[in-house]
């Protein structure tokens, strides 16, 4: 079967740095993504991974290993505005999205 | 550019009722995705397009039907609402490749009583 499994909350504080896991099964694999989600709001696109290793983009990283189907999301520096669900999704051989729960993160000040 | 819309954004519907959701997109993308998000559960994919006059079953698809007449619009229709039909219904639209990130809505939030 396919599954993405992600911690259900994490609570980190401003300034700080978090790391939020991501652990995942489908059926062939074209990728992950990250996308966050405000509370009431539509999810947007953080980051794609689709080979090995490390994506910087600012404050945010994302880092892929195929062979043990793990990703995470690092975010450093870590601001009020980052209180939000993080949604870790594998796309699979038909290039679907297989989507996780998603993470909330709180973050306190 | 908008980029994706839905309409309405709030419905309450009686059981048994029939509805149609719109979504529409102005970035001439091919392919279209309806979800719905549901709380502690990630997002379902319900159906899709691949482009206009096609459409796909996704992980859920019973008790709703879509249709996909021009390529900028994909309706997703329910013809007689259940409570389990509550959610949050997300659409979404991507360009073709398989990296190209797909593009949400604002959502649809539906209570079925």
């Amino acid at each position: 079967g396919q599954n993405i499994d992600q911690p259900t909350e994490m609570t980190a504080t401003e300034g700080a740095i978090v790391q939020i896991n991501c652990t995942y099964q489908t059926s062939g694999f074209n990728g992950l993504f990250w996308y966050q989600q405000h509370a009431g709001e539509a999810p947007t696109f953080l980051s794609y991974n689709v080979l090995d290793g490390l994506e910087e983009k600012g404050r945010f990283s994302s880092f892929l290993s195929r062979s043990k189907g793990y990703s995470y999301l690092l975010l450093k520096e870590l601001q009020m505005k980052d209180s939000a669900s993080y949604l870790c999704a594998g796309m699979d051989s038909n290039y679907q999205l297989i989507w996780g729960a998603g993470t909330k993160l709180i973050i306190k000040p | 550019n908008a980029g994706v819309t839905q309409t309405p954004k709030f419905r309450v519907l009686k059981t048994g009722q029939s509805m149609t959701l719109l979504c529409a997109q102005d970035m001439n993308h091919e392919y279209m995705y309806w979800y719905r998000q549901d709380p502690g559960m990630g997002l379902r994919l319900i159906h899709y397009s691949v482009g206009e006059g096609t459409t796909a079953k996704g992980e859920v698809p019973d008790g709703y039907n879509v249709s996909r007449l021009k390529k900028q619009n994909f309706l997703l229709g329910l013809e007689s609402a259940a409570p389990s039909q509550t959610s949050v219904y997300f659409c979404a639209s991507r360009a073709g490749g398989p990296a190209d990130t797909q593009y949400f809505g604002p959502g649809t939030r539906l209570t079925v009583l």
